[in-house]
């Protein structure tokens, strides 16, 4: 069965720094992997997904990920986190086609000045 | 082009009643899924529907059920409400792409308050 690990409960990064949230992911196959941002109270925004192809995606808002087989990770990284950042991030994997898509535990970010 | 949307936004019950919730997935979208946010569990997913059948079902007792209409969108019944029920209840709607890719596209949810 799939399964995503993200380790970090809590972050926080002072605003302007460089940020990189983790996720480690247990799928037999090639994954679809997507990162997702959630703003108190409200439902979840697609970042970036990977499907195949280029391991490095870009997504919206200055966020990109690299996706590393032999690590099975697909970590999340943004050079300068801004103030608008503070949210829940929840990494998530899915097998193709019209199968179910397993999200992450979440990693809230907290951003202070 | 309009994304998901949910309704009600807020939705306020006493315990034994029902609750209805509701989701028109954006255009195009045949899948709609439904998941709970109860505070501190994360994303639990519920139940997944598409082409008006219901594809797999998450870890929840039968008092939550759903359905899909012809126009894809959907509903969720919950009954018996019981106070561990309050929580943000969110719709997710995805179509495959040419790679047969699923992407889900979520709504801003609906808050289920149970008192």
């Amino acid at each position: 069965a799939q399964s995503v690990t993200q380790p970090d409960i809590h972050i926080t990064v002072s605003e302007g720094a460089s940020l990189e949230l983790r996720c480690n992911y247990s799928y037999g196959a090639t994954p679809y992997l997507f990162w997702y941002v959630q703003s108190p109270g409200q439902g979840l925004q697609l970042l970036l997904k990977y499907f195949s192809g280029d391991t490095l995606v870009q997504g919206i808002k200055g966020f990109e990920a690299e996706f590393k087989r032999s690590q099975s990770s697909f970590n999340l990284r943004k050079p300068s986190v801004h103030w608008s950042d503070a949210a829940e991030y929840f990494c998530a994997v899915g097998s193709g086609g019209y199968q179910k898509v397993t999200f992450g535990t979440g990693t809230k970010l907290q951003v202070i000045p | 082009e309009a994304g998901v949307t949910q309704s009600p936004t807020h939705l306020i019950k006493t315990r034994g009643q029902q609750a209805t919730l509701r989701c028109s997935p954006i255009s195009g979208h045949t899948s709609v899924y439904w998941y709970q946010q109860a505070l501190g569990l994360g994303l639990q997913f519920l139940l997944w529907y598409d082409e008006g059948e219901e594809r797999n079902r998450g870890n929840f007792p039968p008092r939550f059920s759903g359905r899909q209409f012809p126009n894809y969108s959907s509903e969720l019944n919950v009954n018996a409400l019981e106070l561990e029920d309050s929580a943000l209840y969110l719709c997710a709607s995805s179509s495959a792409d040419s790679k047969g890719a699923d992407t889900q596209y979520f709504g801003p949810g609906t808050r289920l308050t149970v008192l």
